[in-house]
């Protein structure tokens, strides 16, 4: 089975500090994502990268950036976290064949106070 | 641009019927892939079944079947036997046809209950 897994399922930071995300993949899966979720507003692309070092911004980049030095591990940073980004982030990988579906980690709900 | 809909606010069915949850999409191009996810209350998204838009005949996973229909442009999804497990927000995403670039396109989700 595809395993992502994410650091942290819960987390509470203060405003401007830097946070750091973290995924991990155990399927050498080529494409990895980070998306966030709110109420009534789905889920919305934060960020992608179909390599290592590779990276495009998604829907919503403003406010964050990523990395990706290993092809396991996607990296979502909060350079200075504001409130709002109080929010439900998720990771996702997917090979890179036919159909590309996207598998999930758990999720991290973070908040910014 | 894609984009998903899916107006149904929430939905509730009774235990070991069927239920069928709505889903239209819009694109310009002429290959993709459609998906359904399912999120239970613990948070984690669950891939449930997909559809190529030149597949002839519609998906079916065990429990969960796609009734697509390319002219009028809906992918909904039929649950059959519900069980009270089922109860979870449930979206549709597409894909289009460009390769590495496998972004996915969600819409806001329905929520579906299950009563006992």
């Amino acid at each position: 089975d595809v395993k992502v897994t994410q650091s942290s399922r819960y987390l509470v930071k203060r405003t401007g500090e830097k946070v750091f995300l973290e995924c991990v993949q155990d399927m050498d899966h080529e494409n990895m994502f980070w998306y966030r979720q709110d109420p009534g507003l789905g889920l919305r692309l934060i960020y992608f990268s179909y390599d290592v070092k590779m990276k495009e911004k998604g829907d919503i980049p403003e406010g964050y950036s990523v990395s990706r030095e290993k092809k396991e591990r996607f990296s979502l940073i909060l350079e200075s976290a504001s409130t709002n980004q109080t929010s439900m982030y998720l990771c996702a990988s997917s090979p890179g064949v036919f159909p590309y579906e996207q598998y999930f980690g758990p999720g991290t709900r973070l908040t910014v106070t | 641009a894609q984009k998903i809909t899916q107006t149904q606010p929430g939905m509730f069915v009774q235990e070991k019927e069927a239920v069928t949850l709505d889903c239209t999409y819009d694109t310009s191009d002429p290959s993709y892939g459609l998906f359904w996810y399912k999120q239970p209350s613990s948070g984690e998204m669950i891939f449930l079944i997909y559809q190529g838009s030149y597949d002839q005949q519609n998906a079916t996973e065990g429990r969960y079947s796609l009734n697509f229909q390319k002219a009028r442009k809906s992918a909904n999804l039929v649950i059959s036997a519900s069980q009270l497990g089922d109860s979870a927000m449930y979206f549709c995403a597409m894909r289009g046809n460009t390769g590495a670039n496998s972004k996915l396109t969600f819409g806001k989700g329905i929520t579906l209950s299950v009563r006992p």
